[in-house]
C-alpha cells in the first residue's frame, strides 16, 4: 500500500534561513508525489508535483522539492523562510492507478522574526 | 478561472440529523474528490466522481454518500450525524482524464461541520 511519512510535526526556522521540511514515501510502483499548504480556516493549496524528469522540482512562491529515488524521500525546501511561510505543509502520494491522494501527517512550520 | 468553491462554509448540526454539502469545481474539470480532515485522523479520502460516477471510494460506512450533476457540481451527504463526524470537509477538483492519477487536485476552502 502506498504511503507517505512526515517525521516532525514542527519545525522552527529563523527568517531569512533554509528551510527544510521532510517527507518519505513508500509505494508500488511510479511515485508520483505531491506538496501542499494550508494557512488557518483555508483548504489546501498546491505548491509543487514529482511525476517524472528532473528531481529538482520547483514550484510556488520559491519552493522546490528534492526527488532521491535510493532515500525514498521528497523534501520540501526553501532558500531563504519567510514569516509568512508559517503554515501547515502536507506532503501526499497518488495512491496507485487511483485519482487519489493519501496524506501524511502534516508538519507545522513556524518561521519566527 | 474561479476556483473550488464550498458551500456552506460552516454548518454546525445535532446528532441522528443529515448534512448536504456542496461543491463547485474549476470550470472544465469533470473529477471531483472529497476529503475529510480531523485532528486525530488527518487528511483521509472519502469518495471520487468522474463524469458522474462515482469512481473511487475511501474507507468510509455507508452514512456518507455523494453524487455528481452533469455540470461536475457535487454533493456529499452525511445521514445520521454523529459527533465524530466533527471535521473540515474539502473536495477537490482535477480534469479527471485518464484516470487522473497524474492530475493536480485543486482544494477549495472547506466546509466546516460541527456536530452537537
Amino acid at each position: 500500500a502506498q504511503s507517505v511519512a512526515q517525521p516532525e510535526d514542527q519545525v522552527n526556522v529563523a527568517e531569512g534561513n533554509p528551510l527544510t521540511v521532510k517527507c518519505t514515501y513508500s509505494v508500488s510502483g511510479n511515485p508520483y508525489l505531491f506538496w501542499y499548504v494550508q494557512y488557518p480556516n483555508r483548504g489546501l493549496q498546491f505548491l509543487l508535483k514529482y511525476i517524472t524528469g528532473d528531481n529538482l522540482v520547483k514550484g510556488s512562491y520559491g519552493f522546490e522539492a528534492e526527488f532521491n529515488k535510493s532515500q525514498t524521500s521528497f523534501h520540501l525546501k526553501k532558500p531563504s523562510a519567510l514569516v509568512s511561510d508559517s503554515a501547515l505543509y502536507f506532503c501526499a502520494v497518488r495512491d496507485s492507478g487511483y485519482n487519489k491522494l493519501i496524506f501524511g501527517a502534516g508538519t507545522r512550520l513556524a518561521v519566527h522574526p | 478561472k474561479a476556483g473550488v468553491t464550498q458551500t456552506p462554509r460552516y454548518l454546525i448540526k445535532t446528532r441522528g440529523q443529515q448534512v448536504t454539502l456542496s461543491c463547485s469545481p474549476i470550470s472544465g474539470h469533470r473529477s471531483v474528490s472529497w476529503y475529510q480532515q480531523t485532528p486525530g485522523q488527518g487528511l483521509q479520502f472519502l469518495f471520487e466522481y468522474f463524469s458522474e460516477t462515482q469512481r473511487n471510494k475511501g474507507n468510509f460506512p455507508g452514512r456518507f454518500s455523494g453524487r455528481q450533476f452533469s455540470n461536475s457540481r457535487s454533493e456529499m451527504n452525511v445521514s445520521t450525524l454523529e459527533l465524530g463526524d466533527s471535521a473540515l470537509y474539502l473536495c477537490a477538483s482535477s480534469p479527471g482524464l485518464a484516470g487522473g492519477t497524474t492530475d493536480t487536485q485543486y482544494f477549495g476552502p472547506g466546509t466546516r461541520l460541527t456536530v452537537l
